[in-house]
């Protein structure tokens, strides 16, 4: 069974700074790997995802998150934070022989700092 | 029209009450999603339908009993929930059921709370 580990439960970063959320993942196969983002009350909205091909993937919002196979790791990065973005980010993966069922890691909260 | 749309936003019930939730999207996706989320967790799945047939039903107690009358819509019935029931219920859709890798695309969640 597949799982997802976020290490940090916490982050705080000044705005403008560079943001980095860690992601580890456990799967047997070649992972389907999603970065969401959930502002406080409301639902999920995909960042990035990560099926096959070039290891760095560009999302919205100035994201971008790199597929290590032999780290199986996952992490997104940002290179200047704005406020907006204090939010909790959620990283899934996705197993085809799940039936498209997602799995989240426990989340990272990100706090900006003015 | 890219949206998820979840009625109604915020639900307050008793424990003797019936009450549904409501899930509508018009993406052309044949996979919906019922999820539940407490405060400061991850969503955790609860069902899903795929091409309007229940494809996963992750051992939800009996009192939660999710419909799925076309394509675009999902609901969910309520009935006889416990207070621990309370949580935000998202709902989210995907191009297909069985890929693996479509993208799911949520809704911004119903509020239940349960008296």
């Amino acid at each position: 069974a597949q799982s997802v580990t976020q290490p940090d439960i916490h982050i705080t970063v000044s705005e403008g700074a560079s943001l980095e959320l860690r992601c580890n993942y456990s799967y047997g196969a070649t992972p389907y790997l999603f970065w969401y983002v959930q502002s406080p009350g409301q639902g999920l909205q995909l960042l990035l995802k990560y099926f096959s091909g070039d290891t760095l993937v560009q999302g919205i919002k100035g994201f971008e998150a790199e597929f290590k196979r032999s780290q199986s790791s996952f992490n997104l990065r940002k290179p200047s934070v704005h406020w907006s973005d204090a939010a909790e980010y959620f990283c899934a993966v996705g197993a085809r022989a799940a039936g498209n069922k997602l799995t989240f890691g426990g989340g990272t909260r990100v706090l900006v700092k003015p | 029209d890219t949206e998820v749309t979840q009625t109604p936003k915020h639900l307050v019930m008793g424990m003797t009450n019936k009450k549904s939730l409501k899930c509508e999207q018009h993406m052309g996706h044949r996979a919906m999603y019922w999820y539940k989320q407490k405060a400061k967790k991850p969503p955790e799945l609860m069902f899903v339908y795929s091409y309007e047939k229940l494809s996963i039903n992750e051992s939800v107690p009996s009192r939660f009993s999710p419909e799925c009358p076309n394509s675009s819509l999902l609901n969910l019935h309520l009935h006889a929930l416990q207070p621990e029931d309370s949580a935000l219920y998202l709902c989210a859709s995907s191009l297909d059921g069985t890929s693996g890798y479509n993208e799911q695309f949520f809704g911004p969640g119903t509020r239940l709370t349960v008296l």
